[in-house]
C-alpha cells in the first residue's frame, strides 16, 4: 500500500541534543512538508519541498533543518537550537509541485525533551 | 500568513445528531479542504471544494463554501460516536505552494 511512514513514533530527547525524524513516502510525490503541532492547536509549516534538492522555510523554521537528497525521503533535524521542541510532527506530500489539492499525512513522530 | 479559524472550538453532541463546524480565513484562495484527525494520528482529507463551487456533499458530509464571507461550513449529519475527532479546515496559500491550517473544532459524540 502506498503511503506516508514516520519514525520513530516516539523519541525523547535531552536538552542540547540533536535528533532526526525519518519521513518516507513512496506514493511518487513530488511535493513533501513538516508541520508541527502542539497540544490542542492547529498545524504550522516547518519547511517544505517542491522537488529534490530544493526546499523553502516555512513559518516555524528556526532551529529545524531539512534535506532532501531523494524524491522519496524527506528527514527533518530538530536542532539544539529549537528552544521548545517538544511536540506532535507530521510529515505530509502531495502529488505535483504545487498545492492543488489533497494532502497525505504520515501518523506523526511525538518528540519529547527531557 | 493566511489562516483558517474554525469555531466552535469544541462541540458536544449526541450521537444522531447533527454537528455544524465554521469555518473563516482572510485572503483569497483557490481552494479550502476539511481533514479530521483522531487523537494522536495523522490528518486524513475529507473534502475538497474550490473556490467556484458553493456547496459539495460526500456521504454524510456537507460542505459550503461563502467566499464573498470568507467562510465556510462542515456539516456532519446523523454523528456516529465514531465521528469522534478534531476537524481541521485547510487553505492554499496565495502563492499556491502551502497549505495553512485552522485551529481545529475538536468534536466529542456522546453514544
Amino acid at each position: 500500500d502506498g503511503g506516508i511512514t514516520q519514525s520513530p513514533k516516539y523519541l525523547f530527547r535531552k536538552e542540547g541534543q540533536n535528533v532526526t525524524l525519518s519521513c518516507e513516502q513512496n506514493l511518487n510525490h513530488d511535493a513533501m512538508y513538516w508541520y508541527r503541532q502542539d497540544p490542542g492547536q492547529g498545524l504550522r509549516l516547518i519547511y517544505y519541498s517542491q522537488i529534490v534538492n530544493d526546499f523553502q522555510k516555512g513559518d516555524i523554521a528556526e532551529g529545524y533543518s531539512v534535506s532532501r537528497e531523494k524524491k522519496e525521503s524527506f528527514p527533518l533535524t530538530v536542532t539544539s537550537a529549537q528552544k521548545n521542541p517538544t511536540a506532535f510532527y507530521l510529515c505530509a506530500s502531495i502529488e505535483g509541485k504545487e498545492n492543488t489539492g489533497e494532502l497525505f499525512f504520515g501518523e506523526g513522530s511525538r518528540l519529547t525533551v527531557l | 500568513s493566511q489562516q483558517g479559524e474554525e469555531d466552535p472550538q469544541a462541540l458536544s453532541i449526541q450521537e444522531g445528531e447533527n454537528a455544524t463546524m465554521n469555518c473563516s480565513y482572510k485572503t483569497s484562495i483557490n481552494n479550502l479542504q476539511w481533514y479530521r484527525q483522531n487523537s494522536g494520528r495523522g490528518l486524513v482529507h475529507l473534502i475538497l471544494i474550490r473556490s467556484n463551487e458553493r456547496e459539495k456533499h460526500s456521504g454524510r458530509l456537507r460542505v459550503t463554501l461563502d467566499t464573498s464571507k470568507k467562510s465556510s461550513s462542515l456539516l456532519i449529519t446523523a454523528s456516529r460516536a465514531a465521528d469522534t475527532a478534531s476537524y481541521f479546515c485547510a487553505t492554499d496559500d496565495t502563492g499556491g505552494f502551502k497549505t495553512i491550517f485552522g485551529a481545529g473544532t475538536r468534536l466529542f459524540v456522546k453514544a
